[in-house]
């Protein structure tokens, strides 16, 4: 158990429709990353959030948005799904922000758009 | 362009044997990071490193910055070391730290 948390384990909607992801980092750790993990693309970085702040961003869709918020918990907001948006999506937090930062993976929530 | 390129794809090895898994990448890096994931699909990480090498019990990883390569060996491989290893790289843009991943190497140690 990496204590990095990540609601819900699974999720099956509908294209068009919104869902949010949320992720609990390991306590004291002010990073939090969000990964996408697909099929045809492997694993890729969306965001990065250190202490409530976006300090990087990745391969985000403008349709993705995510935030971190005062107690640092982390939310991924996906819109306008797509059949391709179908992926398994990590956070990771770590103590600092890279590149000192290690980082410790949640079990991932995997989306599934129908 | 693949930023991060890992060799072999897949590896078949039987127990007890020492594996190397090879990765090689193509932007300045701060750090390069090994990951494993089993099967169930969670990720651990195993290694963080920018530079020399690195042990954590039968695991090494080494790095060369000059040649932008890295190794993760495995001795005395065991049927639980079978998992996918990820190498991903860490780098500085003008977009803060982005992180590349290798496509990772299947690797199944029979008994």
């Amino acid at each position: 158990d990496s204590g990095v948390t990540q609601t819900p384990k699974h999720l099956i909607t509908a294209t068009g429709q919104r869902v949010t992801l949320r992720c609990s980092p390991r306590s004291g750790d002010l990073s939090v990353y969000w990964y996408q993990q697909s099929l045809d693309q492997g694993l890729q970085f969306l965001i990065h959030y250190y202490n409530g702040e976006e300090r990087a961003k990745g391969n985000i869709l403008e349709r993705f948005s995510a935030q971190q918020f005062p107690d640092l918990h982390s939310e991924l907001n996906l819109s306008s799904l797509e059949l391709g948006d179908s992926a398994l999506y990590f956070c990771a937090s770590s103590v600092d922000g890279p590149p000192t930062g290690e980082q410790y993976f949640g079990p991932g929530t995997r989306l599934t758009v129908t | 362009k693949n930023e991060v390129e890992q060799s072999p794809q897949n590896l078949t090895a039987q127990e007890g044997e020492f594996i190397t898994i090879n990765c090689s990448y193509s932007v300045g890096i701060s750090a390069l990071h090994w990951l494993q994931q089993h099967p169930g699909g969670g990720i651990v990480s195993l290694f963080m490193l920018s530079s020399g090498k690195k042990k954590h019990g039968r695991l090494i990883a080494t790095i060369n910055i000059q040649e932008k390569h890295s190794s993760l060996h495995i001795t005395a491989s065991h049927p639980r070391d079978s998992a996918v290893y990820i190498c991903a790289v860490s780098t500085l843009s003008n977009t803060g730290n982005q992180f590349y991943f290798g496509t990772g190497t299947s690797l199944t140690v029979i008994p």
